[in-house]
């Protein structure tokens, strides 16, 4: 099955700089790769997501890269501001063509923006 | 959050009991999950469902049970059977059934407290 590894766990910046958060993920037939956002106390909110057929997607400060040779990707989030501080989640879905894939998570990444 | 409504948002249950963790969605919605998330790990599929009176298991269905009786309801029950079953419940819902690629609108969540 798949498994999702991502990396760093913790993650600190300064406000203004640019922040990377890398997945990597085992099951080359995964073509579904979303990027969740969770605030403290709250449910996951989808941000970006990137299908196969795609290398880049970018949406304002947010742009997630996709790399299916290597079976990586990446999130990339530029002038980072404190309301950016929150734990990023990747995840990978395998679509059986019809029937329901499982989206299986990474372990999340805790991002801290500093005034 | 969406129309996704999670209740309650704690509780707290004695070893040994069944509780009952509520999920609606008024976004007339066909898919509905459940997900646990524990400290620093990523989220878990515990049950999902495509359409009304029809559910699966995911990969840790042990000690939980579900129904799904309306299309908007998707009521998750917590078991004597379940081992550790301190932990944030998630509910999400998409828009489509059998679709894999398709968004999860995540709920508040429910964090659930056995003594």
């Amino acid at each position: 099955g798949e498994n999702v590894e991502q990396h760093p766990s913790t993650l600190s910046v300064q406000e203004g700089d640019s922040a990377v958060i890398k997945c990597t993920y085992s099951d080359s037939a995964s073509n579904y790769f979303p990027w969740y956002k969770q605030e403290l106390g709250k449910g996951p909110q989808l941000i970006i997501d990137i299908r196969s057929n795609v290398g880049e997607k970018k949406d304002q400060r947010i742009a997630v890269t996709l790399n299916k040779t290597a079976k990586h990707f990446s999130l990339h989030i530029t002038e980072t501001q404190p309301e950016d501080s929150a734990v990023y989640f990747c995840a990978a879905i395998e679509d059986y063509g019809g029937s329901q894939g499982n989206l299986i998570f990474g372990k999340g990444t805790k991002l801290s923006v500093k005034p | 959050d969406g129309g996704i409504t999670q209740s309650p948002k704690y509780l707290f249950r004695k070893e040994g009991q069944n509780v009952t963790l509520s999920c609606e969605q008024n976004l007339n919605h066909d898919a509905m999950y459940w997900y646990r998330q524990d400290p620093g790990q990523g989220l878990r599929l515990i049950y999902y469902s495509q359409i009304v009176n029809d559910f699966q298991k995911g990969d840790i269905a042990e000690g939980y049970s579900v129904s799904r009786e309306k299309k908007e309801s998707f009521p998750l029950t917590v078991t004597s059977a379940q081992k550790n079953p301190t932990a944030f419940y998630l509910c999400a819902s998409s828009i489509l059934a059998f679709a894999a690629w398709d968004t999860q609108y995540f709920g508040p969540g429910t964090r659930l407290t056995v003594l």
